[in-house]
C-alpha cells in the first residue's frame, strides 16, 4: 500500500531527446508527488513537485504529468541535456515530509 | 557553512567498531531524519526527530543508535554492524516533520564494514 514503484532502472537518451521516467501509487491518500534529483557523490535534491489537484506541472524543461485515476505520474525531460544525467526519485506522500515513500530510482544518461 | 553537512564522507569500519556520523544544518529546520540508501533500492527512512524529539524509528536494528541534542545536529551511533550495513548514509532535514515540504539532504556518509 505504501509502495511506490518506479521505472525504469535505467534509462539511456541521445542529447536532445526526451527522458520519460514513470511511477506508480496504490495509495490513494497522497496529495503530495516530488521528484528528487541526485548527482554522483550528492545528496538527492528536489526538483520539482505537484499535487493531485493539477494534472501537469511544468518547470523549464521539466514536467510532472500526473493522472490521479490510474494512480501514475511521469516526469518528462525535454531537450535533454549530459548535465541531466543523473539518479531520478519519485516520492509521495500523505500529508507530512516525514511519510515520504520514494520510488527505487532511475539512472538517467544522456550521452552527447 | 550552509544547507546539510554530514561527516565523515567516508568510513570503513569492522564489525567490532563503535563509530558514529555526524549531520549539521544550517537552515534553521525544526525536523532531521536518517536515510538509508542502496543500490537500486529506495530510500529507507531510519529515525525522525522533530524540535529535538525522536518521532519515528522505523524498526531499525538497535545496533544503530541516533542522538539529537539540538535542532541544529544529529548523530548516528554505529556498534558491531553487519557487512548488509555497508551503505550511504543520508541525512536531510525540513521546516517541521507535518509540513509537506521540501527535504534538504546532506551529501552522505559512504558506510563500508568489512
Amino acid at each position: 500500500q505504501q509502495q511506490v514503484k518506479q521505472s525504469p532502472q535505467s534509462l539511456i537518451v541521445q542529447k536532445g531527446g526526451i527522458s520519460i521516467i514513470n511511477c506508480a501509487y496504490e495509495n490513494t491518500a497522497f496529495d503530495y508527488f516530488p521528484w528528487y534529483q541526485q548527482f554522483p557523490g550528492k545528496g538527492p535534491a528536489l526538483l520539482i513537485a505537484i499535487r493531485p489537484d493539477v494534472s501537469e506541472k511544468k518547470e523549464g524543461r521539466f514536467t510532472i504529468s500526473f493522472n490521479k485515476s490510474a494512480k501514475q505520474f511521469s516526469l518528462h525531460i525535454m531537450d535533454s541535456q549530459p548535465g541531466d544525467s543523473a539518479t531520478y526519485f519519485c516520492a509521495a506522500s500523505s500529508g507530512s515530509a516525514r511519510q515520504l515513500t520514494f520510488g527505487s530510482g532511475t539512472q538517467l544518461t544522456v550521452l552527447p | 557553512e550552509t544547507g546539510v553537512t554530514q561527516t565523515p564522507r567516508h568510513l570503513v569500519m569492522g564489525m567490532t567498531n563503535k563509530k558514529s556520523l555526524k549531520c549539521e544544518q544550517h537552515l534553521g529546520h525544526n525536523a532531521m531524519y536518517w536515510y538509508k540508501q542502496s543500490a537500486k533500492k529506495p530510500l529507507e527512512l531510519m529515525f525522525v526527530y522533530n524540535f529535538k524529539e525522536q518521532t519515528e524509528n522505523n524498526s531499525v536494528p538497535s545496533r544503530f543508535s541516533p542522538e539529537c541534542p539540538n535542532s541544529s545536529h544529529l548523530f548516528l551511533h554505529l556498534h558491531t554492524l553487519q557487512p548488509e550495513d555497508s551503505a550511504l548514509y543520508l541525512c536531510a532535514s525540513s521546516t517541521r516533520t507535518w509540513d509537506t515540504g521540501e527535504l534538504f539532504f546532506g551529501e552522505g556518509s559512504r558506510l563500508t564494514v568489512l
